[in-house]
């Protein structure tokens, strides 16, 4: 049974590129939420997408968008890329719209310079 | 003032020590507490849930609510090396998909 699986692993950017990283949920789970982590700190909910909708959004700037698709992947889109971007963006799945059981993948590390 | 409150640690025992992990939080509308567990460049597993108030054993590992303090521990006994990565409480309210972490604690356990 496939747990949830993040791409691409690492990832470097410039200041002001534009990025997309991908998800894909553990099978059977069909909510996507997305995490940002920084460097020693918790993660800190981006949204969470439900039959293809943004179903609800933390504190995080327009710059921030995201994806779900018929098959309930999902992708995070970030445009104008800030040095403070720089963090471990986390994929979690879980069944339902509001499941606390969320199961995250390993994350995606993106470096932005 | 953040909403979850986590002491960052390092914490460092000897191999069989009981551990108490710590939690505080201001959201009264906080029902569902959860614990998860993090390896190094891994992403965070989770542990145990508590909804409301009370206990919850698995194993080794014990998880308490105190709400009326807003104030959740994490026990674990009989700590292993195998024990040593960053513990992250985390928390939701009654509705909603939105989890809020605590900033996490670095155990480590040696032999």
């Amino acid at each position: 049974d496939a747990g949830v699986t993040q791409s691409p692993t690492h990832l470097i950017k410039t200041r002001g590129q534009q990025v997309t990283l991908r998800c894909s949920p553990k099978s059977g789970h069909d909510t996507v939420s997305w995490y940002q982590q920084a460097l020693g700190q918790g993660p800190q909910f981006i949204f969470q997408y439900y039959e293809e909708e943004e179903r609800q959004r933390g504190n995080f700037p327009d710059r921030f968008s995201g994806h779900q698709f018929p098959n309930y992947s999902s992708e995070l889109n970030v445009n104008a890329l800030l040095l403070g971007d720089s963090a471990l963006y986390l994929c979690a799945s879980s069944l339902g719209g509001y499941s606390y059981e969320q199961y995250f993948g390993p994350g995606t590390r993106l470096t932005v310079t | 003032q953040k909403e979850v409150e986590q002491d960052p640690g390092p914490l460092s025992v000897p191999e069989g020590a009981i551990v108490s992990l710590n939690c505080t939080y201001s959201n009264s509308a906080f029902q569902y507490f959860m614990w998860y567990r993090q390896y190094s460049r891994k992403g965070p597993e989770l542990l145990m849930y508590t909804y409301s108030s009370g206990n919850k054993e698995d194993g080794r590992f014990t998880a308490q609510v105190d709400k009326s303090s807003k104030y959740i521990s994490l026990f674990i006994r009989d700590s292993q090396p195998s024990d040593s990565a960053t513990y992250l409480c985390a928390m939701r309210e009654n509705q909603g998909g939105k989890l809020i972490f605590g900033q996490g604690t670095e155990l480590s356990v040696k032999p």
